[in-house]
């Protein structure tokens, strides 16, 4: 069983459209999380879930709209896509703070 | 050897040698830190983590050297293996409470190389 799980794995899409990444977690974390990760392979944190309450959000555009239904599940919608958000973006949940974080496989995203 | 400006610090070794890699953090107040390996094509792997209260921690052939003084990390992988071969982070948590809330701040990163 995949502990931390994110679909799609590949996204490919044009500019100026709106897409949708999901996660889920079989952990029973209570905290989840979405990280950047740029060309570079630099991993950047942009916002943190615990119990389904935002408590991390980075400075990240508003184009960028994170969800969590459940303490299971966050999942991460941008609109209007530009080109510099092609990147790898991961999930990752933890229990509690100053604790480690499990990933998932990340989901590489590309803006033609 | 290493290379430094826009790539990523890399280290080669030979099958059986020791590695190590380092990494300096910025913040003294950070309280815990982790190493993760991560390949290609995959997520970060958590390998070995350390709180500030202590100064080494021993793993499976990984072991983690925390130097406050300093602000330095390092990660020594005994007798490395072809399967080590990955990207190495090692990543600080400045502790609960307030915007520091499970936030992990991780650092550059170091491709690790070993040669068969």
């Amino acid at each position: 069983d995949t502990a931390v799980s994110q679909t799609p794995k590949y996204l490919v899409t044009q500019m100026g459209n709106d897409k949708s990444i999901k996660c889920e977690q079989n952990l029973g974390h209570d905290t989840m999380y979405w990280y950047k990760q740029d060309s570079k392979k630099f991993l950047k944190i942009m916002f943190s879930y615990n119990n389904k309450e935002l408590i991390i959000n980075e400075t990240v555009p508003n184009r960028f709209s994170p969800k969590s239904p459940d303490k299971a599940h966050l999942n991460l919608h941008i609109n209007s896509l530009e080109l510099g958000d092609s990147a790898v973006y991961f999930c990752a949940s933890s229990q509690g703070a100053a604790v480690g974080l499990f990933f998932g496989e990340g989901s590489r995203l590309t803006v033609l | 050897g290493e290379s430094v400006g826009l790539h990523l610090p890399t280290l080669s070794v030979q099958e059986g040698d020791n590695s190590i890699i380092n990494c300096a953090y910025s913040n003294s107040a950070s309280d815990y830190f982790i190493w993760y390996k991560q390949e290609s094509g995959k997520g970060p792997q958590f390998i070995i983590d350390i709180r500030s209260n202590m100064d080494k921690r021993q793993g499976q052939r990984v072991t983690v050297l925390l130097n406050k003084t300093v602000k330095h990390l390092s990660l020594q992988i005994a007798a490395t293996q072809p399967g080590d071969s990955a990207v190495y982070f090692c990543a600080e948590n400045t502790g609960a409470g307030g915007t520091s809330y499970g936030k992990l701040t991780f650092g550059q990163g170091t491709i690790l190389t070993v040669h068969p």
